[in-house]
């Protein structure tokens, strides 16, 4: 069957640290992979996307890596601040239809 | 102010009695879409429409309606609903294949069915 995965738990890690989130999936074939921040009680907000031929993306602080191979993706937050707690979600698109599929988020908490 | 707006933002109904969320964007965007988001499945695409009169259905279609008369308005109508559908309801819309086929969300409906 298809799925995507994200760590179910939550991942609290110390102000200044490297957050590093999961993105697992099977049975797709994305051409591009997603990622978005939700706050509690508000709508996802688009972050960064990185493509199937592309290693890694970086903006400021956050990085992407994406493994076709392993069917996985990374988010990686540096120098956290408590302001980045939040949960993220990765998505991807079932191959260029344009219908989304969302993993359940990992929410990130970053302690001061 | 871009934005995508959907009405009501908070609605209690009782079983059977048909309703509409409204969902209008200002970007002119040609993609919109409706989303469901529940503890522990995450956000399930319902509906999605490329463009005017295009919708299609996404991974959980059943009992729900959409239709796309004009680019900004992407309402989403429940003819019967149940208690099953008590959820918290997003809207998006977005310019696919642009650089990032971003989608842009409305604030959230929370929907329950009694």
């Amino acid at each position: 069957s298809q799925k995507i995965e994200q760590n179910s738990e939550a991942l609290n890690i110390q102000e200044g640290k490297t957050a590093t989130l999961t993105c697992n999936y099977t049975n797709y074939s994305p051409a591009y992979l997603q990622w978005y921040r939700q706050d509690p009680g508000r709508g996802p907000v688009f972050l960064l996307l990185i493509r199937e031929n592309e290693k890694e993306k970086r903006k400021e602080r956050l990085k992407v890596t994406f493994d076709t191979t392993l069917k996985q993706s990374l988010f990686h937050i540096t120098a956290s601040q408590p302001a980045d707690s939040a949960t993220y979600l990765c998505a991807l698109d079932d191959s260029g239809t344009y219908k989304y599929i969302f993993g359940t988020g990992t929410r990130l908490k970053v302690l001061a | 102010e871009a934005q995508v707006t959907q009405n009501p933002r908070y609605l209690i109904t009782v079983t059977g009695k048909k309703l509409t969320v409204t969902c209008s964007q200002n970007m002119n965007h040609e993609y919109m879409s409706w989303y469901r988001q529940d503890p522990g499945l995450g956000l399930r695409q319902i509906y999605y429409s490329m463009n005017v009169e295009v919708t299609d259905k996404g991974d959980v279609p059943e009992g729900y309606k959409v239709s796309r008369k004009e680019k900004r308005n992407f309402p989403l109508i429940l003819e019967s609903p149940s208690p099953n559908q008590t959820s918290l309801y997003f809207c998006a819309s977005g310019h696919p294949p642009d650089s990032y086929n971003e989608q842009f969300f409305g604030p959230g409906t929370r929907l329950t069915v009694l």
